[in-house]
């Protein structure tokens, strides 16, 4: 079966740091690309941050860009987003899901990052 | 950017309607358009991919269409368990976008 599960979230005061993590199992994890996924309490969804299987191609929305890093450790089946310099906006739900072009589907639940002073 | 305008943003519909909900793109994105439901406390749930692709498991009430700039999600017979919030994805190119979403409620 397949499982994506996140965790790491947390409050965090604004302009503070957070690291998430994404754990990864009942698949092939190094052969598939993945993303990250936010929502904010009550609104819509919005991309966060995308990294190709072998972490060769990575982008960012623009709104975390300079301050957010994806990356992923194949051998350990995992996921992250370093969150820096975060502000009241970042405050979200956030997914991990696989592969948008796949023929599956997969998110994981979400972990809830807080900020706020 | 590719922006994705989703109309409308609510509506209020009754078990047995037929409720279409459209997205439109700011350029051209081919079928790279997947569409998902999402229901209080939970995950998104792809419903249709590449524009008009049934997602395996998903109920044949749900269809989707379009290509290009505008694409349409079919629900044709609005059932109980559909209530809920739906969103556009685009991922033609990066930065990936939603759509606004469109919350469906009971009439």
């Amino acid at each position: 079966e397949v499982q994506l599960v996140e965790s790491g979230g947390g409050q965090v005061k604004p302009g503070g740091s957070l690291r998430l993590s994404c754990a990864a199992s009942g698949f092939s994890f190094g052969s598939y690309d993945m993303n990250w996924v936010r929502q904010a309490p009550g609104k819509g969804l919005e991309w966060v941050s995308f990294i190709s299987s072998s972490s060769r191609y990575i982008y960012y929305a623009d709104s975390v860009k300079g301050r957010f890093t994806i990356s992923r450790e194949n051998a350990k089946n995992s996921l992250y987003l370093e969150m820096k310099t975060v502000r009241a906006e970042d405050t979200a739900l956030y997914y991990c899901a696989r592969d948008f072009s796949s023929i599956d589907d997969y998110w994981g639940q979400g972990t809830l990052v807080i900020v706020s002073s | 950017d590719i922006q994705m305008t989703q109309s409308p943003s609510s509506l209020s519909a009754s078990v047995g309607d037929r409720v279409t909900i459209t997205c439109r793109a700011s350029q051209d994105i081919r079928n790279e358009l997947d569409w998902y439901q999402q229901k209080p406390g939970k995950a998104p749930k792809r419903l249709i991919l590449l524009a008009s692709n049934l997602q395996s498991g998903v109920p044949s009430r749900f269809g989707g269409s379009g290509s290009g700039t505008e694409f349409t999600l079919t629900i044709s017979s609005l059932r109980p368990e559909d209530f809920a919030n739906y969103y556009c994805l685009q991922h033609r190119a990066f930065p990936l976008t939603f759509g606004g979403g469109t919350q469906v409620d009971i009439k």
